[in-house]
């Protein structure tokens, strides 16, 4: 079954600090992997995804993310955290043989204290 | 470009009442989705359609849970009667057509059931 786990329910770094939001996923087949940010009463906003290619893929607000296939993993990174960065991360698999249907983690709440 | 559009932002309501979301995608995209997001979780898929016809509803709790696209547009989600455990944010997406593409997300409708 397509799953994404996200084991950690709250990362505190320091601003400035580099920071790391963990997320593994099970899927059949190849993987299309996506990072989103939800700020309090807002939907969820698009960072970035991994559909095939580098390992390493940028997105939004100097976001990056690092695939690996051994160990069916795609964590979340950025070199120095902003207090502006505090919000909650969810990672997403999409099933591209079952309804192209979007797998979510249970999200990881950032906290970035100055 | 407009993003995706949704009403109520919230609504308050007494167990057993009735209530309806509306969601407006991002123009031309084909797949829409409503998702159930409670407290502390990540987004749980209700129903997934693309352009009028219903792909997946396998979560859909049907007995009180209803969901339309009937010009393969605009969505309205309905429930009726609500219970407590309704109580929720409800979130529509939007795709365009092709599988490396991400959702796009309205602010959702925050739902409470008294």
């Amino acid at each position: 079954a397509q799953s994404v786990a996200q084991p950690e329910d709250q990362v505190n770094v320091a601003e400035g600090n580099p920071l790391t939001v963990k997320c593994t996923y099970s899927v059949s087949g190849n993987p299309y992997l996506f990072w989103y940010v939800q700020y309090p009463n807002r939907g969820l906003q698009f960072l970035l995804k991994y559909i095939t290619g580098d390992n390493l893929v940028k997105g939004s607000y100097g976001f990056e993310a690092e695939f690996n296939k051994s160990q069916t993993s795609f964590h979340l990174k950025k070199p120095s955290a902003l207090v502006s960065d505090s919000a909650l991360y969810f990672c997403a698999v999409r099933d591209i043989i079952n309804f192209n249907k979007f797998y979510f983690g249970s999200g990881t709440k950032l906290n970035v204290k100055p | 470009e407009a993003g995706v559009a949704q009403s109520p932002r919230y609504k308050i309501i007494e167990k057993r009442q009735s209530v309806a979301f509306w969601c407006n995608p991002i123009s031309g995209h084909a797949t829409l989705y409503w998702y159930q997001q409670i407290l502390g979780q990540g987004p749980k898929l209700l129903i997934q359609f693309q352009n009028n016809g219903v792909v997946d509803d396998s979560q859909l709790p049907k007995d009180r849970f209803s969901a339309e696209r009937l010009k393969g547009v605009d969505s309205t989600l309905k429930i009726q009667p609500a219970k407590l455990e309704d109580s929720a944010v409800y979130l529509c997406a939007s795709t365009p057509t092709g599988l490396s593409n991400e959702q796009f997300f309205g602010p959702g409708t925050r739902l409470t059931v008294l």
